[in-house]
């Protein structure tokens, strides 16, 4: 059964901690992307990558890192530089980066403790 | 500053009749737009898409329109279903290769 996985479902963070969200896919798609959601607000592309060993910062990268190192795999690490982590992070994958159609996971949301 | 928007929060509308989801757009390089449907505590699904060469795209019981001078979109759903009522957002993108620009979302309440 093709799909996007997303784990935890619920993250809490220490002040100063990193975490790390998990992605992964089985649909054999090569562009993956990670989104923010905030109350009353679109969601904003953090970063995504096209292929494997490549990825671009999105228009809220600061405070975030990825790595793309398996077609199947796209973690988040939200590091302590990231002042307002709290949001439902949603993480997204296309045939390719031209993809009309992304498919999402389910999220996970990040509270701060 | 947004350049996605969908400026009703929520809609409520009664099963069987119209429900009408707006977006409009402040960019007018904005060329395909698409619209998804989110359940909560799920990630959005893709409805239904549109680019600029069509002003009207159907699929079963969803319609997109798109104004392009008015730089205004809408999904049109009928009849509206109980299994309807969730969170809708409109996408926008500048064409081939470009990322969507998300809008905050509408949340739709289908009433028996």
């Amino acid at each position: 059964d093709g799909g996007i996985t997303q784990s935890p479902k619920y993250l809490f963070r220490k002040e100063g901690q990193n975490v790390t969200l998990s992605c992964e896919q089985n649909l054999n798609h090569d562009a993956m992307y990670w989104y923010r959601q905030d109350p009353g607000q679109g969601l904003r592309l953090i970063y995504y990558s096209q292929i494997v060993n490549d990825f671009q910062k999105g228009d809220i990268a600061e405070g975030y890192s990825v790595s793309r190192e398996k077609k199947e795999s796209f973690p988040l690490t939200v590091t302590s530089a990231q002042k307002n982590p709290t949001a439902f992070y949603l993480c997204a994958s296309s045939m390719a980066r031209a993809s009309e159609t992304q498919y999402f996971g389910p999220g996970t949301r990040l509270l701060v403790l | 500053d947004q350049q996605v928007k969908q400026n009703s929060p929520s809609l409520s509308v009664q099963e069987g009749r119209i429900s009408i989801l707006n977006c409009d757009y402040t960019n007018s390089m904005f060329d395909y737009f698409l619209w998804y449907k989110k359940y909560p505590a799920e990630g959005p699904t893709f409805l239904i898409s549109i680019s600029s060469i069509k002003d009207k795209n159907e699929d079963g019981r969803f319609t997109v329109f798109l104004n392009k001078s008015a730089k205004h979109l809408s999904l049109h759903i009928v009849p509206s279903q109980p299994g309807d009522s969730a969170v809708y957002f409109c996408a926008a993108s500048r064409g081939y290769g470009q990322n969507f620009v998300f809008g905050p979302g509408t949340r739709l309440s289908v009433l028996p």
